[in-house]
Formats: C-alpha cells, sequence, structure tokens
C-alpha cells in the first residue's frame, strides 16, 4: 500500500465510450502524475500537475483530458480513444514542487480499448 | 526525450545468487530512483539516491549512484523468490525541468 489509489483497476471500453479514471493520493503531497505504461516501453509522462495547476503536457492528444480538482484527487477523462491507447494508466505523487522529489506510484488502471 | 540504457533486460537466476543490474545513460543525472513493479501492481519505490558516489542499502538491495552522475547499479544479495519482478531505474535531469525519466526495465525470475 503506496498511500496512491486509482479506479478503477481494470477498464475495457469502446473506441466511440467515455469514461474517467480516477486517482487519490492520502500522502500529503502537493504533485500528482499522470503516466502511460506500454508493454516493452519507457514508462511516459502524460501531464504532472502541481498544487492543482498543470505545468506539464508532454503533447498527449486531445482525447485525453486531466483534471486536478484539489492536490489529492486527479481525474483521467477519456474520450474516442483508438485502441493504441490500451496500456496500463499509472497516476503517481510526490511531495514537493513537481519533479523534485520521489514519486510513489498506485497500483494502476489497466485499460483495453476495443 | 531522455535514454535510460536499463541491463540486462531479463536475468534467471537460482535462489541465493546475487543479482546486478545498471542503468546508462548520456546524460548527467540529479537524483536516480530504483522501482520494482509486480504484475498487475504499480512500481514501489526501493531506494532513492541523490549524491554521486552515494551507496545506499534497504535490505538486501544495495545501490549506487555513479560518479560519473550518468549511470547508477542496484545489487541484490542472496536472492529469494519474492524478488522475482521488474525492476526500473528513473534519473532526474537537471536541466530539464526536474522531469525524471524511466528505464525499459529489468525482468527478474528466481528459480526455486
Amino acid at each position: 500500500e503506496t498511500g496512491v489509489t486509482q479506479t478503477p483497476r481494470h477498464l475495457v471500453m469502446g473506441m466511440t465510450n467515455k469514461k474517467s479514471l480516477k486517482c487519490e493520493q492520502h500522502l500529503g503531497h502537493n504533485a500528482m502524475y499522470w503516466y502511460k505504461q506500454s508493454a516493452k516501453k519507457p514508462l511516459e509522462l502524460m501531464f504532472v500537475y502541481n498544487f492543482k495547476e498543470q505545468t506539464e503536457n508532454n503533447s498527449v492528444p486531445s482525447r485525453f483530458s486531466p483534471e486536478c480538482p484539489n492536490s489529492s484527487h486527479l481525474f483521467l477523462h477519456l474520450h474516442t480513444l483508438q485502441p493504441e491507447d490500451s496500456a496500463l494508466y499509472l497516476c503517481a505523487s510526490s511531495q514537493g514542487p513537481a519533479g523534485s522529489y520521489e514519486q510513489y506510484f498506485g497500483p494502476g488502471t489497466r485499460l483495453t480499448v476495443t | 526525450g531522455q535514454q535510460l540504457n536499463q541491463s540486462p533486460q531479463s536475468m534467471f537466476i537460482q535462489e541465493g545468487e546475487d543479482v546486478s543490474m545498471n542503468c546508462t545513460s548520456s546524460s548527467i543525472f540529479n537524483t536516480w530512483l530504483w522501482y520494482k513493479q509486480d504484475p498487475g501492481e504499480g512500481p514501489v519505490l526501493l531506494i532513492a539516491l541523490y549524491k554521486a558516489g552515494e551507496l545506499t542499502s534497504n535490505g538486501r538491495l544495495t545501490a549506487q549512484f555513479g560518479i560519473t552522475r550518468k549511470d547508477s547499479f542496484l545489487n541484490i544479495s542472496a536472492s529469494i523468490p519474492s524478488d522475482v519482478g521488474i525492476y526500473f531505474c528513473a534519473g532526474q535531469l537537471i536541466d530539464t525541468g526536474n522531469q525524471f525519466y524511466f528505464g525499459t526495465g529489468t525482468s527478474l525470475t528466481v528459480i526455486p
């Protein structure tokens, strides 16, 4: 138990669906992150939020839309996804200014796009 | 993005053997992290390193921050079956907004 929870753990969706991934951290951290993990590839940073403000968007397609209502919660809204978006989506949080401290990960959401 | 070369890609060892893996880059890093990921779970932080030459242990695990600041090493002594998993290195660059970059992982199999 790392103090970062993610729901759902598994999600299967069609290309025309709209769904949301949720992340919550119980560590009192100020920065939160979304990563994409595909087989045989390094973790890909998608979005960074620092004190609820988005500070990084690594050229992520607009079909992925993040939302950070407060420092403890992070959402990833999904719509009109493609099969190549199937992957493990990981949320992480860190203590200090984004990127300055070690990151703690949630268990991930395994997403399958059909 | 930055490339971290992690090796070996996979290892098959007998229980009780020691394990060594490393991460190298052409860039200079100011922080190195080592994570372990079990199937179906997120990466769990094992060791964090902040200074060149630093050697840090966590139980049977020992990691070192290379003196060139371009590499890091992880050793596991007397491996046990629960060491099975994928081990990732992550490096934080000084001059790119402190973003972390991740290696492709070393898959460890321990044969009882």
